[in-house]
């Protein structure tokens, strides 16, 4: 069962838009959420993340916004620029057998930012 | 300059023979991960361990082995047991296991294609 989901497997937006990057997920208990950048051959990086306790958090042109009642959060840039073209991965905290806590991660969405 | 190194970048096996890929951290991080990506899917967890000589299953654990003999390095195997090995393998590192507090940095990942 996917406890994380990313519907649009692709987004596509001109330069200088905002991309908007959708996540939805199942698990109520799910408390910390991230969202990862990923390049081709590469491995994925950190990008912004909020607690469940907020619904807002911004970094520079990055801001993601949990909505906790419909189990949604997104990922909006502002400007987008070609550079933030990418993979972008969704992922939840969830706690593990043992106590520790691990991610769950979406599919992702493939972000196309066109000059 | 501290980071994740994944060797090889690419590897090619042939079918029923074992293989084990490399990952070393030089951030002094207690914790480390093994994920799988397949196309179009989210990272998959493997293995991970929160400290040295102790290590725990993921969510896709059979056919794979692990070790963590030193704090920096954490090989993992795939076995012949691994029904569909060919994958994009991703290892990570966190100085803990809780998402909220310890980001997890990811290496460059190695491209297993067994023939």
């Amino acid at each position: 069962d996917q406890q994380v989901k990313q519907n649009s497997p692709s987004l596509s937006v001109q330069e200088g838009r905002i991309s908007i990057l959708n996540c939805d997920y199942t698990n109520s208990m799910f408390d910390y959420f991230l969202w990862y950048k990923k390049y081709p051959a590469e491995g994925p990086t950190f990008l912004i993340s909020i607690s469940s306790i907020k619904d807002k958090n911004e970094d520079g042109r990055f801001t993601v916004f949990l909505n906790k009642s419909a189990k949604h959060l997104s990922l909006h840039i502002v400007p987008s620029q070609p550079g933030d073209s990418a993979v972008y991965f969704c992922a939840a905290s969830a706690y593990y057998q043992g106590g520790s806590e691990k991610l769950v991660f979406g599919k992702g969405t493939k972000l196309t930012v066109n000059p | 300059d501290g980071g994740i190194t994944q060797s090889p970048k690419y590897l090619f096996r042939k079918e029923g023979q074992n293989v084990t890929l490399s990952c070393e951290q030089n951030l002094n991080h207690d914790a480390m991960y093994w994920y799988r990506q397949d196309p179009g899917q989210g990272l998959r967890l493997i293995y991970y361990s929160q400290i040295v000589n102790d290590f725990q299953k993921g969510d896709i654990a059979e056919g794979y082995s692990v070790s963590r003999e030193k704090k920096e390095s954490f090989p993992l195997t795939v076995t012949s047991a691994q029904k569909n090995p060919t994958a994009f393998y991703l290892c990570a590192s966190s100085i803990g296991t809780a998402p909220s507090t310890d980001t997890q940095y990811f290496g460059p990942g190695t491209r297993l294609t067994v023939l």
